[in-house]
Order: structure tokens, then C-alpha cells, then sequence
């Protein structure tokens, strides 16, 4: 199972919008609403930010949506914020495994 | 509130098995969830290594899975992770976690450890 392909790198200023893509295939985000998004500041764990491709768990700002098409996945961040300024990792369930993204590095102007 | 916390030696020699523990708190290890591990080499991305249920199935990344053992202990509400023939492409900071399972969704990691670095070297 290979990695999901994500941009390295994304930018954008404080208030923009920026959009992150996740392509998998058919056997992993195209075939399934399971794919979850991860936020990690350098040197901390992950943080868990998207479920089930859009759904947000309780405080994460509304900022952050999350979007699926075909066999590719897409985090928003609206309104970018400094604190913002981190790795991002989409996942996806595969049947019995799970396949992480290369991560995208987010860096805010 | 779910906690996580891995323990196991920092440092081990090529060829030999790495052995970490994952205590858990605040959930039991007996509920519909799942217990996973996940690693992230120096500088590098998140790879899922695997996961395992109380019952005792088991799923593993295809790549790792000759080497590869993540069992459950009832007793001590906490799971492990076992890893043979190391080499130094193995050295990583290795993350246990907890995989999200009910009645209304499954299938994402909700709850992680801080994390633990693993060297592999002589």
C-alpha cells in the first residue's frame, strides 16, 4: 500500500484560505468515507483535527472543513491563522489497514 | 480523558527486537476500540505499523508484517508493540494510539501518545 500523495509545502497570509490535497486510489480514499486529517507542530504528537472526511471533532475551530472527491481528499483552512503553521497528514482506511499522506507542510506569510 | 503513554528503551542494537509498552488511561483496553502504533522517522512522514483488538486480531502494515507483533495485556490495561531484526531504517519516534470504533464511526486514531524515539544503533 503506498502513501497518499500530498503537496509538500502550502502558504498563505494571515486571513487567506489554503487547500491541501490527499490522492489515493480506489482501494483506499475513493473506497471509502473514512479519511481523517491530523495537525502536528514540530516535535508534538499529532492532533486529531477531521473524521469521516468532513466531520470535525469537538474544539477544532470551524475553520478547518474537510471535502472528498473520487479518490482524492482536501482539507480547507480558512481564515489561516499563525498558529496554524504546522505539518498536516491526511489517513485512510483501506480494508483491514490504513494508509497515512506524505504530510504538507503549512507555513502562514 | 484518554492518555496514553509509551515506555521501552531508547536505544536498541541492530538485528535485535524492539519492545514497547503502551499504558493506557481513561478507557478501557477491553472497549470497542482499537490500539495502534504508528511511526515517524527523523524528519520523515507517519507510517501506521498496526493495530490490535482485545480479542486478540491483529492487522499489520503489509511491509512490517514478517517482523511485526502488537498484542493486548487485560490485566494491566495496556498494549505492546514487538519488532524483530532491527535495522537502522527501524530508528523512529514511535507513537501508541488509540483507533476510534462505535456504533456510529470507526476507522480514524482519536487519541495519541507524546511519543517515544527508538535508535537503532551498535
Amino acid at each position: 500500500q503506498s502513501a497518499l500523495t500530498q503537496p509538500r509545502s502550502v502558504s498563505g497570509s494571515p486571513g487567506q484560505s489554503v487547500t491541501i490535497s490527499c490522492t489515493g486510489t480506489s482501494s483506499d480514499v475513493g473506497a471509502y468515507n473514512s479519511v481523517s486529517w491530523y495537525q502536528q507542530h514540530a516535535g508534538r504528537a499529532p492532533k486529531f483535527m477531521i473524521y469521516d472526511v468532513s466531520k470535525r471533532p469537538s474544539g477544532v475551530p470551524d475553520r478547518f472543513s474537510g471535502s472528498k472527491s473520487g479518490n482524492t481528499a482536501s482539507l480547507t483552512i480558512s481564515g489561516l491563522q499563525a498558529e496554524d503553521e504546522a505539518d498536516y497528514y491526511c489517513c485512510s482506511y483501506a480494508g483491514g489497514l490504513y494508509v497515512f499522506g506524505t504530510g504538507t507542510k503549512v507555513t502562514v506569510l | 480523558q484518554v492518555q496514553l503513554q509509551e515506555s521501552g528503551p531508547g536505544l536498541v542494537k541492530p538485528s535485535e527486537t524492539l519492545s514497547l509498552t503502551c499504558a493506557v488511561s481513561g478507557d478501557s483496553i477491553s472497549s470497542s476500540n482499537w490500539w495502534s502504533w504508528v511511526r515517524q522517522p527523523p524528519g520523515e512522514g507517519l507510517e501506521w505499523i498496526g493495530e490490535t483488538y482485545h480479542s486478540g486480531t491483529s492487522n499489520y502494515n503489509a511491509s512490517l508484517k514478517s517482523r511485526v507483533t502488537i498484542s493486548v495485556d487485560k490485566s494491566k490495561n495496556q498494549f505492546s508493540l514487538r519488532l524483530t531484526s532491527v535495522t537502522a531504517a527501524d530508528t523512529a519516534v514511535y507513537f501508541c494510539a488509540r483507533t476510534h470504533c462505535d456504533s456510529t464511526s470507526c476507522f480514524y486514531i482519536d487519541y495519541w501518545g507524546q511519543g517515544t524515539l527508538i535508535t537503532v544503533s551498535s
